[in-house]
């Protein structure tokens, strides 16, 4: 069956970098779109990109674009996300989640990786 | 960037009833649309893709439909455990935007 399990929980500090990964079982890896999505505390949804695991190609929101990476390690079918200087207004539950195939729609999601920016 | 708004953002209501949330997206498009479903502490849940494609699993109380730049998530028969927050989705265009969220309580 399709797993996609985070990495735990990250509290970090206004100006640094978070990285969290998203390991990939269940199904061959370099098919599927991996997207990345986020939620601050009590809010909704925000899509923030897409990366082709089989190429590496990627996709950004304007809204991150200069300080969101998205990279994938094929050989442990792995994706990760990184984010920059980061704010207090990035605390949130980062997800990564995977599409149907045909279309972008979201089928698979990891658990969650909260992350908390705070001095 | 493609606006979703969705309607209402919160709606009481009672197992049995039939409830309805809109999204409505600042340009067409053409189906491109998915509806979740998130409860508490949890990732959300897929229900239904291509405006109207009952996800596996899903039961057949909730439906979609619409076009365009309209569309709606119907439940036909509200149960106990379909009271969460409900979110829409175009994936039409990057980026692939949401919907503010209607949370479902029961009245």
């Amino acid at each position: 069956q399709v797993q996609l399990v985070q990495s735990g929980a990250e509290v970090t500090k206004p100006g640094a970098s978070v990285r969290v990964s998203c390991k990939a079982s269940g199904y061959a890896f370099t098919t599927y779109y991996m997207h990345w999505v986020r939620q601050a505390p009590g809010q909704g949804l925000e899509w923030m990109g897409m990366i082709n695991p089989s190429g590496g190609s990627t996709t950004y929101a304007q809204k991150f674009q200069g300080r969101v990476t998205m990279t994938r390690d094929t050989s442990t079918s792995t994706v990760y996300m990184e984010l920059s200087s980061l704010r207090s207004e990035d605390t949130a539950l980062y997800y990564c989640a995977r599409g149907i195939g045909y279309n972008y729609a979201l089928r698979y999601w990891g658990q969650g990786t909260l992350v908390t920016v705070s001095s | 960037d493609i606006q979703m708004t969705q309607s209402p953002s919160s709606l009481s209501a009672f197992v049995g009833d039939r409830v309805t949330v809109t999204c409505r997206a600042s340009q067409g498009i053409s189906n491109s649309l998915a509806w979740y479903q998130q409860k508490p502490g949890k990732a959300p849940k897929l229900l239904l893709f291509a405006a109207s494609t009952l996800e596996s699993g899903v039961p057949s109380r909730f439906g979609g439909s619409g076009s365009g730049t309209d569309y709606t998530l119907t439940i036909s028969s509200l149960q106990p455990e379909d009271f969460a927050t409900y979110f829409c989705q175009q994936y039409y265009s990057t980026p692939h935007t949401f919907g503010q969220g209607t949370k479902l309580e029961v009245k």
